[in-house]
């Protein structure tokens, strides 16, 4: 099983690009995250979906979108890139009864 | 929202030794989850342990357990017989019973622990 696969691992940006983070799983799982982590800092919630076609947003959603077409998939997209978004990017999955699982991360730079 | 503190940026342990790490929390409800992750330098987080707020016992995974005071709002994580490989950063973490009208059972985590484990 490769669980919560997350693309890519690292990426720098400039300021004012855009990209978008893919997330996919292969566990069936309605419910899907992103959080971002911060040095020196919990992770915290940037937007969640409850299952395909409901998305919402979590505690830091500023600069941020995603899209919920299918069950398995869940991007992130940055639109203009800003310093402030230079973080750790996890993706997370969950399963009824189950706890997150979560993905390896991917590390953002942006210069 | 609920709040998750973690009031040991670092901590210490020798080889074979006991440490205990805290966390407490704010919650205003009686039902819920704590969870505590390890976050070696490979950045993946790894659940090490989990309880359910309605149960008493605490949860116990081989060397780790838990020492859950729920009137204090307190969960401590203990480790013992620390190996070289507990090294890591360790979170608290809360989620709410509630699913669809609370962030979709998401985690609210602390600041982290760093565990430095010593020869």
């Amino acid at each position: 099983n490769a669980g919560v696969t997350q693309t890519p691992k690292f990426r720098i940006l400039k300021i004012g690009q855009s990209m978008t983070l893919q997330c996919t799983q292969d566990m069936n799982h309605n419910y899907m995250y992103w959080y971002r982590q911060d040095p020196g800092m919990g992770l915290k919630l940037i937007y969640y979906s409850v299952g395909a076609g409901i998305t919402d947003k979590g505690e830091v959603p500023n600069g941020y979108n995603v899209s919920r077409s299918t069950t398995e998939d869940f991007p992130l997209r940055l639109e203009l890139a800003a310093p402030s978004q230079t973080s750790v990017y996890f993706c997370a999955s969950k399963g009824r009864n189950q706890p997150q699982h979560f993905g390896d991360g991917t590390r953002l730079s942006i210069l | 929202a609920q709040t998750v503190t973690q009031s040991q940026p670092e901590m210490s342990v020798q080889e074979a030794e006991t440490v205990t790490l805290s966390c407490t929390y704010d919650t205003s409800e009686s039902d819920y989850y704590l969870f505590w992750y390890k976050q070696p330098p490979s950045r993946q987080m790894i659940l090490v342990i989990r309880q359910e707020a309605y149960k008493q016992q605490n949860a116990t995974e081989n060397r780790f357990s838990v020492n859950f005071q729920k009137a204090a709002k307190s969960f401590s994580l203990k480790i013992s017989d620390s190996q070289l490989g507990d090294a890591a950063m360790y979170f608290c973490a809360y989620r709410s019973p509630t699913g669809i009208k609370d962030s979709g059972y998401a985690l609210n985590f602390g600041k982290g622990t760093s565990l430095l484990v010593t020869p």
